[in-house]
């Protein structure tokens, strides 16, 4: 299957700063990519779609303004969480579509804690 | 509201046994189900799935059923194998061309040797 990789696989940082988190397809062009979200023991929750070239459409619920996708190229989406609170403290999973099964291809995750 | 809903949070099997993960879920819409398996610290990796067409899948020792009349799903692993320990998370989707879908909140197998 397709690779996708994420960058950095842990961050630890204080209440108030911002941090960027990015989500690269290796071997293949991603036009949209997909942004979740795991509490413990939940379930993965999309946040938003990040769409190459154009802007990301979040789920409800999900403040766009706190955290900013960007996709810039066929093999780049970031996501930046910004003045990260520590409830934003979780495990961030980005996927790209497409397999032949209609699966997505999942990065390995971010685990992000705010303290 | 919890569309896909694994029950079952935590299963252990012995090692050589069956592992049966149960899903259900309530949006007569979704008509394509995946199986994910998920280490810890990693992404989910992609390991079977059906659509509502058919009511079984076999791919090796993973075969998913489907029954649709009950809005029920199943992934048995036959022989459970040490390895097959992970999360097992189902998902779901309506297949509009979105990719889009709705995930269970897991249930973790674990399988003795």
């Amino acid at each position: 299957g397709a690779v996708v990789s994420q960058h950095p696989s842990r961050v630890i940082c204080k209440s108030g700063t911002s941090v960027k988190i990015e989500c690269r397809s290796l071997d293949f062009q991603a036009t949209t990519m997909f942004w979740y979200r795991q509490f413990p023991k939940q379930s993965l929750m999309l946040m938003a779609t990040s769409n190459e070239g154009s802007k990301a459409t979040y789920e409800q619920g999900v403040e766009k303004d706190k955290f900013l996708i960007n996709h810039a190229s066929l093999t780049l989406s970031t996501l930046t969480v910004t003045s990260a609170h520590p409830e934003d403290s979780s495990f961030y999973i980005c996927s790209s579509p497409g397999g032949l099964n209609n699966e997505q291809f999942f990065g390995p995750g971010t685990r992000l804690t705010v303290l | 509201d919890q569309q896909v809903k694994q029950n079952s949070p935590s299963l252990s099997v012995q090692e050589g046994r069956i592992s049966i993960l149960n899903c259900d879920y309530t949006n007569s819409m979704f008509d394509y189900f995946l199986w994910y398996k998920k280490y810890p610290a990693e992404g989910p990796t992609f390991l079977i799935s059906i659509s509502s067409i058919k009511d079984k899948n076999e791919d090796g020792r993973f075969t998913v059923f489907l029954n649709k009349s009950a809005k029920h799903l199943s992934l048995h692993i036959v022989p459970s194998q040490p390895g097959d320990s992970a999360v097992y998370f189902c998902a779901a989707s309506a297949t509009s061309g979105t990719y889009k879908y709705i995930f269970g909140t897991g249930t973790r197998l674990k399988v003795l040797a």
